[in-house]
């Protein structure tokens, strides 16, 4: 079964909407959790590493204030892209996973901004 | 220069073939390798870890040569279920955490 749950799957929503992601390791404590956005037919890119009890670490063009990434706990992570606008449309996907373990990957949330 | 860098393909392959997918990395620094499958509009999915020892799994077979920093996949027998993107994805410790890198992903096509 998953052991990493996203949520939504999927959300439709007018331009200027801020939308939350949130990420859940089912059933173990994630060290470290990431964020990814994936646009049609590229491959994945990482747009922050969210560390429990931390500030996230963004990639460079990530902006910050854009993408808020709240890590509360070892087993919840949440992305909320704000203020979204069409250009925000993509593929989110999130990983957590254990020290130099492979990550798992949440089933990814489709957002499409109109 | 890429990361990770990984032939796009496509790879259209005959089922019952062997194909190879080759992977390498830039960073000496990696410390993890493996190999996931994504299917279309899916998320990643782990295929299996690669050691330098070399590990095989079914009809999946992933090598790692870390001179040559130099990473891949053999798959043998191809299965019309085994069309996927391939990624190659390798964990780096920077910065005092981890951080996964991706390929842009190798795409097969396996045919009847």
């Amino acid at each position: 079964g998953a052991v990493v749950s996203q949520h939504p799957s999927r959300v439709i929503c007018k331009s200027g909407t801020s939308v939350k992601i949130e990420c859940r390791s089912l059933d173990f404590q994630a060290t470290t959790m990431f964020w990814y956005r994936q646009f049609p037919k590229q491959s994945l890119m990482l747009m922050a590493t969210s560390n429990e009890g931390s500030k996230a670490t963004y990639e460079q063009g990530v902006e910050k204030d854009k993408f808020l990434i709240n890590h509360a706990s070892l087993t919840l992570s949440t992305l909320t892209v704000t203020s979204a606008h069409p250009e925000d449309s993509s593929f989110y996907i999130c990983s957590a996973g254990r020290w130099n373990q492979p990550q798992h990957f949440g089933d990814g949330t489709r957002l499409s901004i109109l | 220069r890429k990361e990770v860098e990984q032939d796009p393909g496509p790879f259209n392959v005959p089922e019952g073939a062997t194909v190879a997918f080759n992977c390498t990395y830039s960073n000496s620094a990696s410390q993890s390798f493996f190999w996931y499958r994504q299917d279309c509009r899916k998320e990643p999915k782990l295929l299996m870890s690669v050691y330098s020892s070399g590990n095989e799994d079914g009809r999946f077979t992933a090598q790692l040569n870390r001179a040559s920093q130099y990473i891949s996949l053999l798959i043998r027998d191809s299965k019309l279920s085994d069309s996927a993107t391939y990624l190659c994805v390798v964990l780096l410790f920077s910065g005092g955490y981890n951080k996964l890198i991706f390929g842009a992903g190798t795409r097969l096509a396996v045919h009847p």
